[in-house]
């Protein structure tokens, strides 16, 4: 039951530099979701997606850019990072964009990224 | 934007106390959801609430939802180290599908 797995789980970067955050899931979820988590802020929402093809902006969108080209996977890309982008990020999924108790996100163990 | 502001933002206690943390929304509420995260993991989903009034549990938790204040409370009765963490509420908007609003969490450490 491997459930959403996000690689890599710490990563530096130097300003500047681009990478690419993976998320997979293997629940066959069709909601799929970023969030980054900075202390004393919670976790706000960067993109989501309600399914292959299709993807929306969330709160906090500036510098990320997403894809969904299939169910599985939705990988999240720094173009060129900055400083203030060091922050846990954290993939969701859930079989539905409405949260119930027999739809709640299941959560990645996130990646800690650093930007020199 | 719907806001959610948790109180108090850490807690520390002794092992064996009880203790409550809140959750309140700028808006109103269409579903409250408690996630408990510990250091270095994801968030764990631990209830959900929708309906004014009403009031779940698992195993020493206990949540319930104030509709009319806007506000879902999480007490924990005779905590144990088991129970430290961060415990975050989170809420669906109710117009737009898929944004999901978290707090800031509250910070739980329990003192054996």
């Amino acid at each position: 039951n491997a459930g959403v797995t996000q690689t890599p789980k710490f990563q530096v970067l130097k300003t500047g530099q681009s990478m690419t955050l993976q998320c997979a899931q293997d629940m066959n979820h069709e909601y799929m979701s970023w969030y980054r988590q900075d202390p004393g802020m919670g976790l706000r929402l960067i993109h989501y997606s309600v399914g292959a093809g299709i993807t929306d902006q969330g709160e906090v969108p500036n510098g990320y850019n997403v894809s969904r080209s299939t169910t599985e996977d939705f990988p999240l890309r720094l173009l060129s990072a900055a400083p203030s982008q060091t922050s846990v990020y954290f993939c969701a999924s859930s079989s539905s964009g409405t949260q119930s108790e027999n739809s709640p996100l299941h959560f990645g163990n996130g990646t800690r990224l650093t930007v020199t | 934007s719907q806001e959610l502001e948790q109180s108090p933002q850490s807690l520390i206690v002794q092992e064996g106390k009880n203790l409550t943390i809140n959750c309140t929304s700028s808006k109103t509420l269409y579903g409250l959801y408690w996630y408990k995260q510990k250091y270095g993991e994801g968030l764990i989903f631990l209830m959900m609430l929708q309906k004014g009034g009403e009031e779940k549990s698992h195993e020493k938790i206990t949540a319930k939802l104030d509709e009319k204040k806007q506000q879902s409370s999480l007490h924990i009765t005779a905590s144990q180290p088991s129970h430290a963490g961060i415990y975050l509420c989170g809420a669906d908007s109710g117009t737009s599908y898929g944004k999901l609003t978290f707090g800031q969490g509250t910070i739980l450490t329990v003192h054996p």
